[in-house]
């Protein structure tokens, strides 16, 4: 298995700032993505967290609003920038793991529930 | 992309009751996973399951790739089994809407 972390768990925002989450993994993994999870709903991939070049970004998702980090092969960030109440979400990190026994495996941080005011 | 589709959509039990959970996917997948989500939020990973059946302990799973669905048994249900339950396709998930399941004592 693999350990994430993720911070901050929680957060009430104001309109119009930008939140930079951290997520931290204990293992060096493949592939580091973000997710959006909008108040009950399913998960929607916003990005592919590249190491060393740009995130790749899913439909209705851009840079701008999503900027994204990946420095090295366990830790990422994704940036919510300018925001607004629609973007009141829990917010996932999540790592693939590539086993014989178990495929590809894909672990979930705890999420960072954001709330904006 | 690849519809998935889960049913039903909400299920409620008494605790020590079975239940099937099930996964429709629109095309031929090499991945496919089934993920427990608690009333925290935190998303458990249950079984990686592209084809076969696997169990562990009270869960089991199927997926029947030639027909394109994927089946979540839960045997003698405990209230620990509330949340909702996803499946998920594809190398970057792309996740059904869900099943949520609530144990009552």
């Amino acid at each position: 298995s693999a350990v994430i972390s993720q911070k901050p768990s929680r957060d009430i925002c104001q309109r119009g700032t930008s939140l930079t989450i951290q997520c931290q993994v204990d293992s060096q993994v493949t592939m580091m993505f973000w997710y959006r999870q909008q108040p009950g709903q399913s998960l929607t991939l916003i990005a592919t967290a590249n190491q060393g070049s740009e995130a790749t970004y899913e439909s209705g998702f851009v840079i701008d609003k999503f900027p994204i980090s990946r420095p090295n092969l366990t830790f990422s960030t994704l940036t919510v920038s300018n925001m607004s109440p629609e973007d009141s979400s829990i917010y996932l990190c999540s790592a693939a793991k590539t086993r014989r026994s178990s495929g590809n495996t894909i672990y979930f941080g705890e999420g960072s529930w954001l709330t904006v005011v | 992309g690849i519809q998935v589709e889960q049913s039903p959509p909400d299920l409620i039990l008494q605790e020590g009751a079975n239940s099937t959970l099930r996964c429709n996917f629109s095309d031929s997948v090499n991945n496919l996973q089934w993920f427990h989500q608690n009333p925290w939020g935190q998303l458990i990973n249950l079984f990686y399951i592209p084809s076969g059946t696997k169990q562990n302990g009270r869960l089991s799973a199927t997926t029947v790739a030639t027909e394109r669905y994927s089946l979540l048994y839960i045997s003698s249900s405990q209230t620990t089994d509330s949340g909702v339950y996803f499946c998920a396709t594809g190398w970057a998930l792309n996740f059904g809407k869900g099943t949520s399941l609530l144990v009552t004592p």
